[in-house]
């Protein structure tokens, strides 16, 4: 079945420094991929997405580029700030269906 | 801005128990979807809703568990007898259509608690 991993958290930075949070995936076909994240007490919000290869989905500072050779959606920003301290979940979805599959969330810690 | 709302925040109940946890999804949306995260552990998807009818359903969503939409604002998702783990955050979340072009939009969750 559909997969996705991600690199165990916490990860901790310092403000201004560079983030890369890897995930690859594992789907038959060619799923959309995103990016959520999730702030202290609320839901999870969409952050970015690819829905093919090669795309590059960006928002916030925030970017990633759908690898299908490599079945990776990493994402990066080159400067965090504090504000950006969150839970950040990478997630497929099939063309032909309706469910999002998780990873299991990267918990991001900035320190001014 | 519009946005999904659950009831309750957090939830306690006896094993044993029935409980119903609401959503009132974004109200232009016609897609209501159930995901479940165990602490630690993974957001899942439980099942996916559209005129009325179950759409998608996961192996997790047996025949404990149960959806309506009593009415056109609320989303319910009923646990006829709750287990030890059932306990968990249940977000729900709704869309315009299930293309993947349409974001999914999440609410905050509901924190089940089960004794």
């Amino acid at each position: 079945g559909d997969s996705v991993t991600q690199m165990e958290g916490p990860v901790t930075l310092s403000e201004e420094a560079f983030l890369t949070i890897n995930c690859t995936y594992t789907a038959t076909g060619y799923p959309s991929l995103f990016w959520y994240v999730q702030y202290p007490g609320e839901g999870l919000q969409l952050l970015l997405k690819a829905t093919k290869a090669d795309d590059k989905g960006s928002n916030k500072g925030f970017e990633a580029t759908y690898r299908k050779e490599t079945t990776s959606f990493h994402l990066e920003k080159g400067s965090v700030q504090v504000s950006d301290s969150a839970v950040y979940f990478c997630a497929l979805r099939r063309d032909a269906g309706n469910m999002l599959t998780f990873g299991g969330g990267t918990r991001l810690m900035v320190k001014p | 801005e519009p946005e999904v709302t659950q009831t309750p925040s957090h939830q306690v109940t006896q094993m044993g128990q029935e409980v119903i946890l609401r959503c009132v999804p974004i109200s232009n949306h016609l897609y209501f979807y159930w995901y479940r995260q165990i602490l630690g552990q993974k957001v899942e998807f439980l099942v996916s809703f559209y005129n009325n009818e179950i759409s998608e359903k996961s192996e997790i969503f047996d025949d404990q568990f149960s959806v309506e939409r009593p009415d056109g604002s609320n989303f319910t998702l009923k646990i006829r007898s709750t287990k030890l783990e059932d306990s968990a955050m249940y977000f729900c979340a709704s869309s315009e259509s299930q293309s993947p072009y349409n974001e999914q939009f999440f609410g905050p969750g509901t924190r089940l608690t089960v004794l």
